[in-house]
């Protein structure tokens, strides 16, 4: 079975500071990782992921098949930032079910 | 503003009584996922409806059960309320394959006493 571990359960970090929210997954064949974001009083929704390499509100996030990671990474943390973010893996075939991890709350502080 | 809605946004049930939870999806959505959030915990996959049967269902007993509609709205029932299932519910609509970018409500905080 598929699993996603978020190790943090809260990140504070000072404004202009680097961001790494980290998330670890463990699953036997090829999966899609994402991380979806929760801001205060809003609905969940997408940030980004792995298949698209993009970068989002200046986030960014690597698949690493060997460590199993794909952490959430941002050079300089913005007050804006401050909110839930979630990392999810996808599993194909049949139907398409979303896995996540129990979340990290990231904390900007000003 | 997304056209995910849920209804009620809360309610209270006694343990042993059911209940019925409603989303209405995003137009032009044929898929809806459920989804149980715990206090602290991220949203876990209930089951998945498209285009009125359920074709996927996660870790959870069948005293969960849910319909879909023609126009893909859906409901959640649960039945025998256990104190357990305290939590929030989340729905969240997509096109088929496409469930990574489900639009979600805003869910239905459910309090079992």
């Amino acid at each position: 079975a598929q699993r996603v571990t978020q190790p943090e359960k809260l990140l504070s970090v000072f404004k202009g500071a680097p961001v790494e929210l980290k998330c670890n997954y463990s699953y036997s064949g090829s999966p899609e990782l994402f991380w979806y974001v929760q801001y205060s009083r809003q609905r969940l929704q997408l940030l980004l992921r792995h298949i698209s390499r993009e970068s989002i509100k200046g986030f960014t996030a690597d698949l690493n098949k060997g460590e199993t990671s794909f952490h959430l990474k941002k050079p300089f943390a913005q007050e804006e930032d401050s909110a839930m973010y979630y990392c999810a893996l996808r599993v194909s075939g049949g139907y398409q079910k979303v896995t996540f991890g129990t979340g990290t709350k990231l904390q900007v502080i000003p | 503003e997304t056209g995910v809605t849920q209804s009620p946004t809360h309610l209270i049930k006694t343990r042993g009584q059911q209940v019925t939870l409603r989303c209405s999806s995003q137009s032009g959505h044929n898929t809806v996922s459920w989804y149980q959030q715990a206090l602290g915990q991220g949203p876990q996959f209930i089951f998945q409806y498209y285009r009125e049967e359920e074709n996927g269902r996660g870790n959870f007993p069948p005293r969960f059960s849910g319909l879909q509609f023609p126009n893909y709205s859906s409901e959640l029932n649960v039945n025998a309320l256990e104190l357990d299932d305290s939590a929030l519910y989340l729905c969240a609509s997509s096109l088929a394959g496409r469930e990574t970018e489900a639009f979600f409500g805003q869910g239905t905080r459910l309090t079992v006493v």
